[in-house]
């Protein structure tokens, strides 16, 4: 099983930042890397996949980067509906997994 | 649109089991794959299985073997979790979940149903 590891649990920024997070797959998932966006009472919403590619709808402020066991999901100016718990997934051999989450929260 | 929609919450006794149906509309049922996870109170997301729903081929992650069975029924367009030997750590909202993309995609989780609270008590 593919053990993918968020850093870091909590993140507090400020409306505006620049927001950094990084998944680290322990082994090798190409680009089958995707992220996901949870606020309270709500399922979670795809916001990329394919390590890189946005989801429909999606704001250009997501961005995604990475490949093989290095994922980043970037947001380059916060905005207030932003802060939320955010996921990383990925698939291999049909076999799927989450990490277990960072937490966006307002500093 | 697509839609899933899930069935009602359910209170289980430990060593019971609990069916959560997921019935879709709104695109081809028979042409993505559905996935169940689930998320304990106040914890991460949990992947549970993946079921094709036109062959009823499935998959199941290994933590849950022997206890889940995943079953679809095209004629209503519906998939079916059903879980085991329950006990109070199943206590969860179990979620199905279709692929974003058809057959031939990475697998990302693009539609999501609303959620259905499973509480496992005494």
């Amino acid at each position: 099983e593919t053990v993918l590891t968020q850093s870091p649990a909590t993140l507090s920024l400020s409306p505006g930042e620049r927001a950094t997070l990084s998944c680290r797959a322990s082994q090798s998932v190409r680009t089958y890397l995707a992220w996901y966006q949870q606020k309270p009472g709500q399922p979670p919403r795809l916001l990329i996949y394919d390590a890189s590619t946005r989801a429909p709808g999606i704001p250009a402020r997501f961005s995604g980067s990475g490949s093989e066991t290095d994922f980043t999901l970037t947001i380059t100016s916060l905005e207030p509906e932003d802060f939320a718990v955010y996921y990383c997934h990925q698939r291999t051999n049909w076999l799927n997994s989450f990490g277990q989450g960072t937490k966006l929260e307002i500093k | 649109q697509v839609r899933l929609v899930q069935s009602g919450a359910a209170v289980k006794k430990p060593g019971a089991s609990v069916e959560v149906s997921c019935k879709a509309s709104g695109y081809t049922f028979t042409k993505h794959y559905i996935h169940w996870v689930r998320q304990a109170p106040g914890q991460g997301l949990q992947w549970m299985g993946i079921i094709n729903p036109s062959r009823g081929t499935t998959t199941y992650a290994q933590k849950f073997q022997g206890r889940v069975t995943m079953t679809t029924d095209t004629s209503s367009h519906t998939v079916y979790m059903e879980l085991s030997n329950l006990i109070s750590a199943d206590t969860a909202i179990y979620y199905c979940a279709r692929e974003l993309e058809d057959f031939s995609g990475s697998g990302s989780f693009g539609f999501w149903g609303q959620g259905t609270l499973v509480t496992v008590s005494s």
